[in-house]
C-alpha cells in the first residue's frame, strides 16, 4: 500500500523550532518528487516548500522562506522539514504530499493524515 | 504572488451539476489540477493536467481549461461530493492553491 505517515508535531513557543518527519512506503521514494503543504485552522490550502526526486531543485513558499529548510533522504525513504523561528502564523496541519516534476500538471497525487503544530506561550 | 481565485461556496441539489471556476493570470499557460477535500481528511487529487482524472476518481468528475479560467464540474452530484474543493497551479518557482469552494449538496 502505497503511505506517507507524517509525525513530529506538537506545542512550541514563538521562536521554537521542530523537526518534522514524513515516512514513505509502498512506492520507490527515491523516483518521486516531494512538498510540504499546511493548512491553518478552519483555512485553505498553503503550500510550503518543494523538493526534486534528487533535492537538485528546492523552492519554498515567501512565508518560509528563511525559516524552514526541507530535505529528503532516499535511503531512509523520509522526508523531512525542519521549522525554525516559529510564530504563531505557522501554526496549522501540515501534510507531505508525493509529486513528480514541477511545473508537470500531474498534481500531488498522494497525501499524509497530517501532522498538527501549535505555536504558542 | 501569483493568486488563484474561486468562488467561497456553491450549493447544488442532488442529481445536478455543480461547476466550479479558477480563475488566475497566465493560468491558460500552466495547466491546473483539482483536489477534494473532506471535513477531517487529507485531501484528494480529482483532476490533473487540466482534464486527466486519476485511477479511482468517478467520471462524474471532469476538467477543462479556457483562457485563463479553469473549471471542474460535477455532473450527476451526489451526497458524498460534499466537500471543499481546491484548484492548484505554479509559477516559477512556488506552487499555489486556489482559495478553495465548498460545495454543499442540499
Amino acid at each position: 500500500e502505497v503511505q506517507l505517515v507524517e509525525s513530529g508535531g506538537g506545542l512550541v513557543k514563538p521562536g521554537g523550532s521542530l523537526r518534522l518527519s514524513c515516512a514513505a512506503s509502498g512506492f520507490t521514494f527515491r523516483s518521486y518528487s516531494m512538498n510540504w503543504v499546511r493548512q491553518a485552522p478552519g483555512k485553505g490550502l498553503e503550500w510550503v516548500a518543494y523538493t526534486s526526486r534528487s533535492s537538485n531543485y528546492i523552492y519554498y513558499a515567501d512565508s518560509v522562506k528563511g525559516r524552514f529548510t526541507i530535505s529528503k533522504d532516499n535511503d531512509r525513504n523520509s522526508l523531512y522539514l525542519q521549522m525554525n523561528s516559529l510564530r504563531a502564523e505557522d501554526t496549522a496541519i501540515y501534510y507531505c504530499a508525493r509529486d513528480w516534476v514541477y511545473g508537470s500538471g500531474q498534481g500531488m497525487d498522494v497525501w499524509g493524515q497530517g501532522t498538527t503544530v501549535t505555536v504558542s506561550s | 504572488s501569483y493568486e488563484l481565485t474561486q468562488p467561497p461556496s456553491l450549493s447544488v441539489s442532488p442529481g445536478q451539476t455543480a461547476s466550479i471556476t479558477c480563475s488566475g493570470d497566465q493560468l491558460g499557460n500552466k495547466g491546473a489540477c483539482w483536489y477534494q477535500q473532506k471535513p477531517g481528511q487529507s485531501p484528494v487529487l480529482v483532476i490533473y493536467q487540466d482534464s486527466k482524472r486519476p485511477s479511482g476518481i468517478p467520471d462524474r468528475f471532469s476538467g477543462s481549461l479556457s483562457g485563463n479560467t479553469a473549471t471542474l464540474t460535477i455532473s450527476g452530484t451526489q451526497a458524498v461530493d460534499e466537500a471543499d474543493y481546491y484548484c492548484q497551479a505554479w509559477g516559477s518557482s512556488a506552487y499555489v492553491f486556489g482559495t478553495g469552494t465548498k460545495v454543499t449538496v442540499l
